[in-house]
């Protein structure tokens, strides 16, 4: 069964202290590995998608990385704004049963101080 | 372009009852799926819908229903509620035509049972 694990749980910052947030996972085959940014009492906004190892992608402040089996976020310089809680989720790439169902971590909470 | 809409926002239901929920997916988007997201479970794969199949099922009971329409719209269903049902709600569209499935989620409908 798939599973993803991230930590830490929660982490809090000071503006402009740049920190990691790491997601492992275990899964049969990875269709893909998605990160997400979700703020209180609101969906899940997606943030990155990554498919195979050594792959990276950045926006703004942030930086995704990829392993065979672990997933880091890499956060420069922090903002206030950038507090949320970050999900890390895959998606198996075996059939049938992969179809569109995402397997989420419980989330690490950021909260950046000015 | 529209995002994923989801109605209604808010709900309150006693024990015993039953609900609707709505999602409307971005334009084009094939592909529906449900998740549940509680504080203890995080958030949980329900089904997922394409062109008005149910391809997918999570570990639910057959309280929980959902149906696809034409238009790719979607509805879930949860029959005599529980407390333990109380949650937030979301689904998320997929285009689903290539192996790039990322998935864009809804602002979600929170449900409390009383």
């Amino acid at each position: 069964e798939d599973q993803v694990t991230q930590s830490p749980e929660a982490l809090r910052l000071q503006e402009g202290e740049s920190s990691s947030l790491n997601c492992s996972y275990t899964v049969s085959g990875l269709r893909g590995l998605f990160w997400y940014r979700q703020d209180p009492g609101k969906g899940p906004e997606f943030l990155f998608t990554l498919y195979s190892a050594g792959e990276e992608k950045e926006k703004e402040r942030l930086k995704a990385t990829l392993t065979k089996k672990e997933s880091f976020l890499h956060i420069t310089a922090p903002k206030p704004e950038d507090s949320a809680t970050y999900l890390c989720a895959v998606q198996e790439g075996a059939g049938g049963t992969s179809y569109g169902k995402l397997t989420f971590g419980q989330g690490t909470i950021l909260t950046v101080h000015p | 372009k529209a995002g994923v809409t989801q109605t209604p926002r808010y709900l309150i239901k006693t024990r015993g009852q039953q609900v609707t929920l709505s999602c409307s997916p971005i334009s084009g988007h094939r592909s529906v799926s449900w998740y549940q997201q509680t504080p203890g479970q995080g958030l949980q794969f329900l089904f997922e819908y394409f062109s008005e199949t149910q391809r997918n099922k999570g570990n639910f009971p057959g309280r929980f229903s959902g149906r696809q329409f034409s238009n790719s719209r979607s509805e879930m269903n949860v029959s005599t509620l529980e407390l333990g049902d109380s949650a937030l709600y979301l689904c998320a569209s997929s285009s689903s035509l290539t192996s790039q499935e990322t998935q864009y989620f809804g602002p979600g409908t929170r449900l409390l049972v009383l």
